[in-house]
């Protein structure tokens, strides 16, 4: 079990800009979500993959954003047209389904976006 | 606005107890979560209760859950230096099929030598 892999750990653009984000997640879990965190704030739900299906989206997930698990492993995100309000941290978590008690969510160590 | 809430802050003695709490609004939660984040880290699960259970104990950690207030607790044995952190209370709904959580602001934890 080598825990939720997260790549860039910083990606650092100028707005307008279009950016992509992976998620490598626990090998065996199907499951699959993005969350964003702001400053002072916790995670909010962005999206939810259960193997390649996109089942959920969040209205904080405009136009601009989509996100794609094409093979039902790793994941991306891609925001277009970047602006000063995606500065965040974006996490992406993994589980299994169906979920016992003992696979809950685990998360990796998030990618910190900053808009110049 | 949050479904769930924290305090935002709290300072405590190395050696002593700390206990975060947290409320939570919707009753047909199923689980109940702490996570614990670092700076500049991701979230790292502590712990977590079925809503059907009233306390958990793990190593240091304490969980009590009171069902009829929609309070959680955590408490933390023997608070080290390594323990200050950002702690989230989170919570899975039986309405959300999936799995969604839904986060407290979080809890900064300071402890002090």
């Amino acid at each position: 079990d080598t825990g939720v892999s997260q790549n860039p750990r910083h990606k650092i653009t100028k707005r307008g800009q279009n950016v992509t984000f992976r998620c490598d997640p626990i090998s065996e879990h199907n499951r699959l979500y993005w969350y964003r965190q702001t400053l002072g704030q916790g995670p909010e739900f962005l999206t939810y993959f259960q193997n390649e299906a996109q089942l959920e989206k969040s209205r904080l997930l405009s136009d601009r954003f989509s996100a794609e698990r094409p093979k039902g492993s790793f994941s991306t995100l891609e925001i277009q047209r970047t602006e000063q309000g995606d500065s965040a941290m974006y996490l992406c978590a993994s589980s299994s389904h169906p979920s016992p008690p003992n696979q809950p969510q685990h998360f990796g160590d998030g990618t910190r976006l900053s808009i110049l | 606005g949050e479904d769930v809430e924290q305090s935002l802050f709290l300072s405590v003695r190395e050696g002593d107890s700390s206990v975060i709490n947290c409320t939570y609004t919707d009753s047909s939660s199923t689980y109940l979560y702490w996570y614990k984040q670092e700076p500049g880290a991701g979230l790292q699960l502590l712990t977590y209760i079925f809503s059907n259970m009233d306390m958990k104990q793990d190593q240091r950690l304490t969980v009590l859950l009171n069902k009829k207030d929609k309070h959680l607790s955590l408490r933390i044995a023997d608070t080290q230096t390594g323990d200050s952190a950002i702690y989230f209370c989170a919570e899975s709904r039986t309405t959300d099929s999936w799995g969604k959580l839904q986060f407290g602001a979080g809890t900064q934890v300071v402890v002090t030598p």
